[in-house]
């Protein structure tokens, strides 16, 4: 079975600037996390997307925002890049019920200027 | 709301020596458990997770972990560690019921083991 596959790897952005991460879930998990992880940090909880509509959010602002496809693959989109921005971004995937546990990427680091 | 603290932000140790990797957790509703490693520049590798059934829950790479109720902890161990093991390993909950099902992580505790 593939695992969840992100890109690109590594990124740099100007403040204020656009930013869109994409994602490819494990095959047969319906459900897409993202996550950011700032440095030294356990990672925080973005959003969820299932069957293609935003399913639950942590407390990030609007100007981050995502994807689902029908095919499960996702995208992240940050608008109006801050410094703070900069951390490691992490897609997880999995079925829907959370006890079957999370497959997670390697994440694509940001780091905004 | 749940919450997840874990109690050494870094853990030395020497190779073959046992550890143990501390967390506590805050939830008002029932919660799964998991922990997590995270090599450098990687992501997240789920070592093993406590659904229901025995406190007791045994996972890869030789660890293991046991969820105590009573003290809302979910302690990681390893009898005999090895050099691979350096990493960095987070705990995490999951509200069992709700239909975000994210996980609540805790900061991390990074685990060098020392030749």
């Amino acid at each position: 079975e593939t695992g969840v596959t992100q890109s690109p790897t590594h990124l740099i952005k100007t403040r204020g600037q656009q930013v869109t991460l994409r994602c490819s879930s494990q095959s047969g998990h319906n459900t897409v996390s993202w996550y950011q992880q700032a440095l030294g940090q356990g990672p925080q909880f973005i959003f969820q997307y299932y069957r293609e509509e935003e399913n639950g959010r942590g407390n990030f602002p609007p100007r981050f925002s995502g994807l689902q496809f029908p095919n499960y693959s996702s995208e992240l989109n940050v608008n109006a890049l801050e410094l703070d921005d900069s951390a490691l971004y992490l897609c997880a995937s999995s079925l829907l019920v959370p006890q079957h546990g999370y497959t997670f990427g390697s994440g694509t680091r940001l780091t905004v200027v | 709301a749940q919450s997840v603290t874990q109690l050494d932000s870094q853990v030395p140790v020497f190779e073959e020596a046992p550890v143990e990797l501390r967390c506590n957790y805050s939830s008002s509703v029932s919660v799964y458990l998991f922990w997590y490693v995270q090599y450098p520049n990687q992501g997240l590798q789920l070592l093993l997770k406590y659904l229901s059934g025995s406190t007791l829950v045994k996972g890869i790479n030789g660890f293991e972990a046991e969820f105590n109720k009573s003290q809302t902890s979910f302690h990681l161990r390893k009898p005999s560690v090895h050099i691979s093991d350096t990493a960095e390993y987070f705990c995490a909950v999951s509200p069992r019921r709700g239909s975000q099902g994210n996980l609540i992580f805790g900061k991390g505790t990074k685990l060098s083991v020392k030749p």
